[in-house]
């Protein structure tokens, strides 16, 4: 069983709608949580950063941590076309922030 | 402000020889990271430095990998004695700090015929 799980998709929705991804995990170790978005040919960038549990927004993006059921969600409101990529979510221990652990990815499409 | 530089972006070599990949860091980042990406995975963490220190490489799959970064600045990834499944995006990050935020290269593409 892999460390973090995600599906990868692909995730096709209309302009505007809210758009929901997903983590699992298993190691209970993990407490620093993000997301990273990847246009394709392009290297990862990071877009929301979480310690420990609870809910982080920015902008048309919230990030939540459930640390109790290990679940980690990103939430795009009014999605946009210029939001489609590669979402991958990544985690780190607190005795080693530095080596991230990273999900498969979930491809996302948000056509017009 | 340049970002992270690698070199090549694209290598193609036969079976059995050597490779070094570099990265180039963005200017004052103490820290450097050495992932690798199979198409449609996640990166896969190998190896991280801080300045010339190599702090970490339990994520190198074998004695055939290894990293220096003799300066704290430029990094290279070396493979000796490629095999096909050595195939795949090798990609680089740095960060200004230790567990800093981690800002990715382009990437290069490795292909072992």
């Amino acid at each position: 069983q892999k460390e973090v799980e995600q599906d990868p998709g692909p995730l096709s929705v209309p302009e505007g709608a809210i758009v929901s991804l997903n983590c699992t995990y298993s190691n209970s170790a993990f407490q620093y949580f993000m997301w990273y978005r990847q246009y394709s040919r392009k290297g990862p960038e990071l877009l929301m950063y979480t310690y420990s549990s609870g809910n982080k927004e920015d902008g048309r993006f919230t990030a939540q941590v459930d640390k109790s059921s290990k679940y980690i969600s990103l939430f795009i409101r009014d999605s946009q076309p210029s939001d489609s990529a590669t979402y991958l979510c990544a985690m780190s221990t607190s005795y080693n922030t530095d080596k991230l652990i990273f999900g498969t990815g979930t491809r996302l499409q948000v056509f017009p | 402000g340049a970002g992270v530089s690698q070199s090549p972006r694209y290598k193609v070599t036969k079976r059995g020889q050597d490779v070094a990949l570099r990265c180039d860091p963005i200017s004052g980042h103490v820290s450097l990271y050495w992932y690798r990406q199979a198409l449609g995975q996640g990166p896969e963490f190998l190896t991280y430095f801080n300045y010339e220190a190599q702090q970490d490489k339990s994520g190198l799959p074998n004695d055939r990998f290894s990293a220096e970064r003799p300066e704290g600045s430029i990094s290279t990834l070396t493979i000796q004695r490629t095999e096909q499944r050595d195939s795949a995006m090798y990609r680089c990050a740095s960060s200004l700090e230790r567990g800093g935020e981690q800002y990715f290269g382009p990437g290069t593409r490795l292909t072992v015929t």
